[in-house]
């Protein structure tokens, strides 16, 4: 139990363009999405925790114009990267909450900007 | 944000031996959480800790919840060569939301 999958897995997007990624929880329902990001050698540092039907929360930092999440219903989350850049070249991990002590993560998508 | 202290960064060990690695933090949890990740992937929960002072075991893995609640470790024994990963503690303050706070992660290389 506590599925939670990712796709795309990987993604190369010319710079300027926008890239969808979903997160699924397969098999519960989850009430709290998180968006992670993490950089090579590094740990996860959290974009943004989303609740199905109201917006998204963003930590200090994280523009929230550029990465648009939407959680639409308690088995989904997308976060788009708008008009991305190389910079934007990362680890995508979502992660899954059915209550309130554990998390379950995605198997992550490598998106990469040329 | 905030990251708890996470040791050793890295390890390199030979199969068989036992692992430990702790992680600290100037702040209380109500869980504590560690989780394994493997090159290109996303982490998995290995063990989840609830309660102050619980020790709790997963096949080889062992983790405590410190007294204090401001701390944990994780063991592992007679490591094998599918061991290898990167260890990660995360603690949970329901004060914050159900966020997850992460430690700096603990490299794990093993020979066999």
């Amino acid at each position: 139990g506590a599925v939670v999958s990712q796709h795309p897995s990987r993604v190369i997007c010319k710079s300027g363009t926008s890239v969808k990624i979903e997160c699924r929880s397969l098999d519960f329902q989850a009430t709290t999405m998180f968006w992670y990001r993490q950089f090579p050698k590094q740990s996860l540092m959290l974009m943004a925790t989303s609740n199905e039907g109201s917006k998204a929360t963003y930590e200090q930092g994280v523009e929230k114009d550029k990465f648009l999440i939407n959680h639409a219903s308690l088995t989904l989350s997308t976060l788009t990267v708008t008009s991305a850049h190389p910079e934007d070249s990362s680890f995508y991990i979502c992660s899954a909450s059915a209550g309130p002590y554990e998390q379950y993560f995605g198997p992550g998508t490598r998106l990469t900007v040329t | 944000g905030q990251q708890l202290n996470q040791s050793p960064q890295s390890m390199f060990i030979q199969e068989g031996e036992d692992v430990s690695m702790n992680c600290t933090s100037s702040s209380i949890f109500n869980t504590w959480l560690w989780y394994k990740q493997d090159p290109g992937e996303g982490p998995v929960l290995l063990i989840a800790l609830y309660k102050a002072g619980e020790l709790t075991s997963n096949g080889r893995l062992t983790a405590q919840f410190g007294t204090t609640r401001k701390d944990s470790f994780l063991n592992i024994s007679a490591s094998i060569p599918s061991d290898v990963g990167i260890y990660f503690c995360a603690g949970l303050a329901l004060s914050a939301g159900n966020m997850l706070t992460f430690g700096g992660g603990t490299r794990l290389m093993v020979k066999p």
